[in-house]
């Protein structure tokens, strides 16, 4: 068990381009979560997926927000045309079936849009 | 809908002296409380957490927190401070569904001085 990973730990990119981040979830963890964090604000919930239904969506994932996890395994977020505003941190974290199970964070991809 | 509601931005204290860290929260369910503590560009890791049960809950290094549902509070506590402990520490509510995720305050950035 490794824990939960994310790829790339950074990613600069040019206002109306398109970025990926990837999340790896701990193994067997069936929850997984995608959160938003902006500089001095605590995480914001962006989405949920149960395997590889996504179950919930925040009214913070505009349509330039896309997420996947295909086959319950690993999650892709996408966003694309970026905005300035979506400089943030972006964190992912996974939890097991049991409802009062905690989340386990990944370190988080920072999104520098210039 | 939940809230959270943490008091004071910014906590210092004196090495070996008491932590005291406050959280407020809003659920209209039984609510699933929890302590996370965030290193500087890293992810969240669990310090503690209540679900039901004992309301004096136990976490790791040295931090407790109690239950009091009269006071809607769930205040992050430690006898002694070290300086490994300054970091950023958030509180977070969740409904034990899963779907919504977690619902964080702002955060505490927890100063030690010397």
């Amino acid at each position: 068990d490794t824990g939960v990973s994310q790829n790339p730990r950074h990613k600069i990119t040019k206002r109306g381009q398109n970025v990926t981040f990837r999340c790896d979830p701990i193994s067997e963890h069936n929850r997984l979560y995608w959160y938003r964090q902006t500089l001095g604000q605590g995480p914001e919930f962006l989405t949920y997926f149960q395997n590889e239904a996504q179950l919930e969506k925040s009214r913070l994932l505009s349509d330039r927000f896309s997420a996947e996890r295909p086959k319950g395994s690993f999650s892709t977020l996408e966003i694309q045309r970026t905005e300035q505003g979506d400089s943030a941190m972006y964190l992912c974290a996974s939890s097991p079936r049991a409802t009062s199970a905690e989340a386990f964070f990944g370190q988080g991809t920072r999104l520098t849009v210039v | 809908a939940q809230s959270v509601t943490q008091l004071g931005s910014h906590v210092s204290v004196s090495e070996g002296a008491l932590v005291l860290l406050r959280c407020n929260y809003s659920s209209s369910v039984p609510p699933y409380l929890f302590w996370y503590v965030q290193y500087p560009n890293q992810g969240l890791q669990l310090l503690l957490k209540y679900t039901t049960g004992a309301t004096l809950v136990k976490g790791i290094n040295g931090f407790e927190a109690e239950f009091k549902k009269s006071e809607t509070s769930f205040h992050l506590t430690k006898p002694s401070a070290h300086m490994s402990d300054a970091a950023e520490y958030f509180c977070a509510v969740s409904s034990g569904g899963g779907a919504d995720g977690l619902t964080f305050g702002k955060g505490t950035h927890l100063i030690i001085q010397p």
